[in-house]
């Protein structure tokens, strides 16, 4: 079944900085690989999602980049702000939208 | 519009006691998931419908654990003998229907705590 890996663990950066995290995944068949960001105590929510038909997806400060060949995929988050400071998740779903979670990434953006 | 609710949002409970968590999905939204997210880790993938029907009871940890779902919307998790690793918030999702590409709403999650 699919595997997905979430590096880094932990990531600390200065307010205005750019935030990057990265996934593998194992199953070529999955198709659609959406981020979620978790505060604490709170339900996680959707940030941005991309489809296996493209390799780039934007909105405002926020990107993702998928490269199907080497089943890796990143959240690109720029302009770091205080409020950024969260547990971000990345996912995989190959099937009936059964989404494959990494570990998460838990981002500190210090003032 | 409303989102995903589920109830009880905490609950505490004897090791050894039957525990049922609640789902009501999004309006109109035929997929419904189920995730275990223990302390400090990631979603666990546990079991999603189809409508009422669930092809996928994979990712059940145990026979002690079942789900169902009437009418196509509401949905009980069930958990018999409850055991301290069964600790954890347990997440409900929904999503329009079972399509790969449609986003999953999650609710805010019911915190189990078995003592």
């Amino acid at each position: 079944g699919e595997n997905v890996e979430q590096h880094p663990s932990t990531l600390s950066v200065q307010e205005g900085d750019s935030a990057v995290i990265k996934c593998t995944y194992s199953d070529s068949a999955s198709n659609y690989f959406p981020w979620y960001k978790q505060e604490l105590g709170k339900r996680p929510q959707l940030i941005i999602d991309i489809r296996s038909n493209v390799g780039e997806k934007k909105d405002q400060r926020i990107a993702v980049t998928l490269n199907k060949t080497a089943k890796h995929f990143s959240l690109h988050i720029t302009e770091t702000q205080p409020e950024d400071s969260a547990v971000y998740f990345c996912a995989g779903s190959n099937q009936g939208g059964k989404l494959i979670f990494g570990q998460g990434t838990e981002l500190s953006v210090k003032p | 519009g409303a989102g995903v609710s589920q109830s009880p949002s905490n609950k505490v409970t004897e090791k050894g006691k039957d525990v049922e968590l609640r789902c009501d999905p999004i309006s109109g939204h035929t997929a419904l998931y189920w995730y275990r997210q223990s302390l400090g880790q990631g979603l666990e993938f546990l079991i999603y419908f189809q409508g009422n029907s669930a092809p996928d009871k994979s990712g059940l940890p145990s026979d002690r654990f079942s789900a169902e779902r009437t009418g196509g919307s509401v949905s009980t998790l069930t958990i018999q003998r409850t055991q301290q690793e069964d600790s954890a918030v347990y997440l409900c999702a929904s999503s329009l229907d079972l399509s790969t590409l449609e986003t999953q709403y999650f609710g805010p999650g019911t915190r189990l705590l078995v003592l």
